[in-house]
């Protein structure tokens, strides 16, 4: 059974860099993509990005100035960093297994809350 | 505002049927499959319906998924308090190049 474990720092501070991991279990992170959706307080989903072993990335242009997403083939981990954070990126931080660049989300973490303040 | 329109909130009683809709554009629902995730209160989402009208192994038939045109809609019979949910659309858009959602409609078992 495939399962998803977020974690992140919890609290960042306004300005400073925000780095969350996601450990993959019961399945090779050669597989599929692997993709980080966030959810504001209290608001809707937000797709952030995605990415495929080999390399190949997808940004939400939105975001894409900011935003890194990368793979470890060594320790089956996706890791999202995110630059000069603000309020705004506050938000519960989802990791999800999708079985294509632009397609459907199957698996998902349980997420991990990450708090921007001062 | 989402690229995609939901309703905000739906209701109605144990045992009926329900339907939401997700409203889009031709970059988006109109040449793209359409996916469906239940959200529980305090819970990550989970994938009820893909590419349209797709159940992944373990959702029960009670809900189905439609797609016509610029449009998807999501159908629950047998309603059961354990419905009670944020339910979510999304799908590729094309112009934007992103994963996009509807805003999110919350289900109500009167």
């Amino acid at each position: 059974q495939v399962q998803l474990q977020e974690s992140g720092p919890g609290l960042v501070k306004p300005s400073e860099p925000l780095s969350l991991t996601c450990s993959v279990s019961g399945d090779s992170i050669t597989s599929f993509y692997w993709t980080w959706i966030r959810q504001p307080p209290g608001k809707g989903l937000e797709w952030v990005a995605n990415i495929y072993y080999r390399g190949t990335t997808n940004y939400n242009p939105s975001l894409k100035s900011r935003v890194t997403i990368s793979v470890d083939t060594s320790t089956n981990e996706c890791s999202l960093e995110v630059s000069s954070v603000t309020a705004a990126d506050t938000a519960v931080y989802y990791c999800a297994r999708a079985h294509s660049w632009n397609g459907y989300m199957d698996v998902w973490g349980k997420g991990t809350t990450v708090t921007v303040s001062s | 505002q989402s690229v995609l329109t939901q309703p905000p909130s739906v209701s109605a009683a144990p045992g009926q049927k329900v339907t939401i809709s997700c409203s889009g554009s031709g970059s988006n629902i109109g040449n793209n499959y359409v996916s469906w995730y239940q959200q529980l209160p305090g819970t990550a989402p989970r994938l009820l319906i893909y590419d349209n009208n797709k159940r992944p192994s373990g959702i029960p038939d009670r809900f189905s998924g439609s797609k016509s045109g610029t449009s998807a809609t999501l159908g629950i019979t047998g309603l059961q308090t354990g419905d009670e949910a944020d339910y979510y659309c999304g799908t590729w858009d094309s112009s934007l190049t992103v994963v996009v959602f509807g805003g999110g409609t919350r289900l109500t078992v009167l």
